[in-house]
């Protein structure tokens, strides 16, 4: 009973580097999306992807890549980290697009960019 | 645009009824769903409305008037363990993206 699993759940980068925050979810959810949560800001969708080889962007995308060569797997990377991405970012997949199949949140990774 | 308003904070005694509402804008909207989050975890599902009234589940009900373009959380029978943040989304297209509010901080005292 995995679940939607991210890894790792603590990051700390310099401004500049890059990384990959890995997804993976065992339950065959078509759905997968993304969301940084801030202090005060709430749950903001940064890229989504309605099954594999199709992604779009949310509300925040810029400076973020993702990517879905399997159903499984969506890893979200930052190409240049900037201190306004130390955030903590959530992966979460559904059943599919339909509305009303509720999201499975993984457990986070907490990230920090100095 | 799209957007949700939620209270930031509601205080409430142990055994009370707490309502949280929502008031949302969006041009397209498929339904209102709230989800819970305790510190430092994951957010977790709680309900969904996509037409209007009152969907109940155990001591949780959520209501939605799309009317109005505004829905709410209720939360009777207040335990310690309620103590977390709620979240009200809305899906607003086909594609299944969901927009979240900010979030209310419930806060329940003895």
């Amino acid at each position: 009973n995995a679940g939607v699993t991210q890894t790792p759940k603590f990051q700390v980068l310099k401004t500049g580097q890059s990384m990959t925050l890995q997804c993976a979810q065992d339950m065959n959810h078509e759905y997968m999306s993304w969301y940084r949560q801030d202090p005060g800001m709430g749950l903001r969708l940064i890229h989504y992807s309605v099954g594999a080889g199709i992604t779009d962007q949310g509300e925040v995308p810029n400076g973020y890549n993702v990517s879905r060569s399997t159903t499984e797997d969506f890893p979200l990377r930052l190409l240049s980290a900037a201190p306004s991405q130390t955030s903590v970012y959530f992966c979460a997949s559904r059943t599919d697009a339909r509305e009303g199949s509720p999201l499975h949140f993984g457990n986070g990774t907490r990230l920090t960019v100095t | 645009g799209q957007s949700l308003e939620q209270p930031s904070e509601v205080t409430a005694v142990e055994g009370a009824i707490v309502q949280i509402n929502c008031t949302y804008q969006t041009s397209g909207f498929y339904g209102l769903s709230w989800y819970q989050q305790h510190d430092g975890g994951a957010p977790t599902f709680l309900s969904y409305n996509a037409l209007d009234g009152l969907e109940e589940t155990g001591r949780f009900s959520s209501f939605l008037s799309r009317s109005d373009s505004y829905g709410y959380l209720l939360l009777q029978e207040l335990q310690m363990k309620d103590s977390a943040s709620y979240f009200c989304a809305f899906g607003s297209s086909n594609t299944g993206k969901l927009i979240f509010g900010q979030g209310t901080t419930l806060q329940v005292k003895p």
